[in-house]
């Protein structure tokens, strides 16, 4: 089956750890792209990726990486920098140009 | 720039009812607009989408939406809903060509009562 996978579903983090958020998918899709999710607040881009080694920031860009060493995989961490971690992360790929993104089931991280 | 406007953040009907859920955009380009849903714990799923040409567009499951450039609107509609359509239902915008950045509207909720 074709499509994207995200692990672990839940992840907690103590203060002042960094924490790695897997993404993969199986598409063969250019783009990708991470999300933050808040209620009330809809979806937030963090970071995308057009193409390997190469990725831009999003809006809420601060206290997050990322890297992109293979087309199929774009894992996020969230540095200690980031304050307020809690929330639902979503990823998500195109085909670079084409309108229609396609989601994984998401990873929900949770401060200690 | 772009931005998506869901007035209602939660929407409760009974089964079988009709339903809408209001979007409303604001580009200074031409659109591409989407409806998501997403049901609990999980990743978004895409329900419909507008690109060009008719201005209705319709969803496998029954669901609806109608592309209006002069109220700038694209609500979604559902002439009877199912206990299954319970979910968070999410607006979208893109612009066309070069790097389409989406812009995700609040989200509603909708609850199907029994």
């Amino acid at each position: 089956d074709g499509g994207i996978t995200q692990s672990p579903k839940y992840l907690f983090r103590k203060e002042g750890q960094n924490v790695t958020l897997s993404c993969e998918q199986n598409l063969n899709h250019d783009a990708m792209y991470w999300y933050r999710q808040d209620p009330g607040q809809g979806l937030r881009l963090i970071y995308y990726s057009q193409i390997v080694n190469d990725f831009q920031k999003g809006d809420i860009a601060e206290g997050y990486s990322v890297s992109r060493e293979k087309k199929e995989s774009f894992p996020l961490t969230v540095t200690s920098a980031q304050k307020n971690p809690t929330a639902f992360y979503l990823c998500a790929s195109s085909i670079w140009g084409q309108e229609t993104q396609y989601f994984g089931p998401g990873t929900r991280l949770l401060v200690l | 720039a772009q931005s998506v406007t869901q007035l209602d953040s939660q929407v409760p009907v009974f089964e079988e009812a009709p339903v809408e859920l209001r979007c409303n955009y604001s580009s200074s380009v031409s659109v591409y607009l989407f409806w998501y849903v997403q049901y609990p714990n999980q990743g978004l799923q895409l329900l419909l989408k507008y690109l060009s040409g008719s201005t209705l567009v319709e969803s496998i499951n029954g669901f609806e939406a109608e592309f209006n450039k002069s109220q700038t609107s694209f609500h979604l509609r559902k002439p009877s809903v199912h206990i299954s359509d319970t979910a968070e239902y999410f607006c979208a915008v893109s612009d066309p060509g070069g790097y389409q950045k989406v812009t995700f509207g609040t989200g509603t909720k909708l609850q199907v009562i029994p």
